[in-house]
């Protein structure tokens, strides 16, 4: 079943710590985006990747890190310097920079 | 600054009407056009991407229009269901002036409720 897959599809985290989210991909997909969606905003880029081994930074980096070792995994650890986390992270992932992009289903982060 | 407005914010129809959601940006240089169809906690699911040189592209009961002189698009529903309820988001991609990958600019949505 090909697609592209998040977990955990919930997550809970306390203050001052940090948390990694999955991001796997068996689309054969060079490019992987992570995205913050925040109520009444549009989604805002975090980190992209096009290529392994490489990654740049988006609109809202501060407080997050990714790692790309390989062509199906993107993970995001969201920091304790990250100070406000709490939100829905989508994470995407295309052929290419400019063809159609695939999401998966979302980690709802809530910070307690 | 690169934007993408999207309007109404929210729209309530009965089942089986015909809607039309609205998006201006002003993406430049423009590389292509997006809408995205997303359930409430789910990831966005892509209806139609429009490129310059298209107008209209159908996807069943879903048309996007796509105007590159007034940078305007539309999303027509036809005869709409409901689980058409969900918010439509209309993304613009930005070709890349450095050659790396497209900008992204996201609309904030238009969340669609379709009532019996």
């Amino acid at each position: 079943d090909g697609g592209i897959t998040q977990s955990p599809k919930y997550l809970f985290r306390k203050e001052g710590q940090n948390v990694t989210l999955s991001c796997e991909q068996n689309l054969n997909h060079d490019a992987m985006y992570w995205y913050r969606q925040d109520p009444g905003q549009g989604l805002r880029l975090i980190y992209y990747s096009q290529i392994v081994n490489d990654f740049q930074k988006g609109d809202i980096a501060e407080g997050y890190s990714v790692s790309r070792e390989k062509k199906e995994s993107f993970p995001l650890t969201v920091t304790s310097a990250q100070k406000n986390p709490t939100a829905f992270y989508l994470c995407a992932s295309s052929m290419a920079a400019n063809t159609e992009a695939f999401f998966g289903q979302g980690t709802r982060l809530t910070v307690v | 600054k690169n934007q993408v407005e999207q309007s109404p914010q929210s729209l309530i129809i009965l089942e089986g009407k015909n809607c039309t959601l609205q998006c201006n940006y002003t993406v430049s240089p423009f590389s292509n056009l997006r809408w995205y169809k997303q359930d409430t906690g789910r990831g966005p699911v892509s209806l139609t991407i429009m490129t310059f040189s298209e107008n209209t592209k159908s996807n069943g009961r879903y048309t996007a229009t796509l105007d590159a002189d007034t940078k305007q698009s539309s999303l027509h529903i036809t005869a709409s269901q409901l689980s058409d309820s969900a918010s439509y988001i209309c993304v613009v991609s930005a070709r890349s002036r450095r050659g790396g990958g497209n900008k992204l600019t996201f609309g904030t949505g238009t969340q669609l409720k379709v009532e019996l």
